[in-house]
C-alpha cells in the first residue's frame, strides 16, 4: 500500500533552516508528481509546494518563494524541502502528498497524505 | 487568486442524518476541479471526492458532491460516527487553493 513518512522536522529559531525529508514506499514513485501541504496549529490548510514527475517542473506558493525549495531523489524514494529564512508563520505541521497522475501533467489535488513533520520556528 | 469560503463554520447533526456542505468559490472553478478531504482528529486529510463528483477509490457511496462554476456541494447522506470530523474543500484551478474547513459534530 501507499506509505509516506515525513521526517526532518523540529524547534528551529526564525531566520535558520531546516530540510524536510518524505519516504515514499508502495507505488513507483518516478511516476507520481509529489507536493508538500502545511497546516497550522488549529489552522486550515495551506498548499506550498509542487514537483513534477521527473522534478524538472517546480510550483511554490507566494508565501515561501525564494525561500523554499523543493527536490527529489527517484533513485532513493525521497522528496525533500528545504526550508530557509523560517520565520514565526511557517510554523506547521507539514504534510507530504502524492499526485494521483500516473506520468504527465499534475493533477493538483492530493490522493495519499503523510502523516506530518511538525516545524516549529521560536526563538 | 481564487478564494473558498465553506458553510456553515459548524454544523450539529446526529448519526443518522444528512449533511450538505457548502464550498462557494470567489470566481468559477474550470472543469469542475474542486476536491472535497476529510480530516478527523489527529490525522493526515482524506481525499473523500475529486473533480467535483467523482468519489475516490474505497469512499463509501454515502458520500456525493455536486456543483459547477461557483458553488459547490459535499452530500453525506447517512451520518455514521467516523464521520464527525472536519472537511475541506480545494481548488486545483488556478493554482491551488483550501477552504477554510466545516466541521461536522455531534449534536
Amino acid at each position: 500500500q501507499v506509505q509516506l513518512v515525513e521526517s526532518g522536522g523540529g524547534v528551529v529559531q526564525p531566520g535558520r533552516s531546516l530540510r524536510l525529508s518524505c519516504a515514499a514506499s508502495g507505488f513507483t514513485f518516478i511516476s507520481y508528481a509529489m507536493h508538500w501541504v502545511r497546516q497550522a496549529p488549529g489552522k486550515g490548510l495551506e498548499w506550498v509546494a509542487t514537483i513534477s514527475y521527473e522534478g524538472s517542473n517546480k510550483y511554490y506558493a507566494d508565501s515561501v518563494k525564494g525561500r523554499f525549495t523543493l527536490s527529489r531523489d527517484n533513485s532513493r524514494n525521497t522528496l525533500y524541502l528545504q526550508m530557509n529564512s523560517l520565520r514565526a508563520e511557517d510554523t506547521a505541521l507539514y504534510y507530504c502528498a502524492r499526485d494521483p497522475t500516473l506520468w504527465g501533467y499534475e493533477s493538483n489535488y492530493f490522493d495519499h497524505w503523510g502523516q506530518g513533520t511538525l516545524v516549529t520556528v521560536s526563538s | 487568486e481564487i478564494v473558498l469560503t465553506q458553510s456553515p463554520g459548524t454544523l450539529s447533526l446526529s448519526p443518522g442524518e444528512r449533511a450538505t456542505l457548502s464550498c462557494r468559490a470567489s470566481q468559477s472553478v474550470s472543469s469542475n476541479y474542486l476536491a472535497w478531504y476529510q480530516q478527523r482528529p489527529g490525522q493526515a486529510p482524506r481525499l473523500l471526492i475529486y473533480d467535483a463528483s467523482s468519489r475516490a477509490t474505497g469512499i463509501p457511496d454515502r458520500f456525493s458532491g455536486s456543483g459547477s462554476g461557483t458553488d459547490f456541494t459535499l452530500t453525506i447522506s447517512r451520518l455514521d460516527p467516523g464521520d464527525f470530523a472536519l472537511y475541506y474543500c480545494q481548488q486545483y484551478d488556478s493554482s491551488l487553493t483550501f477552504g477554510g474547513g466545516t466541521k461536522v459534530e455531534i449534536k
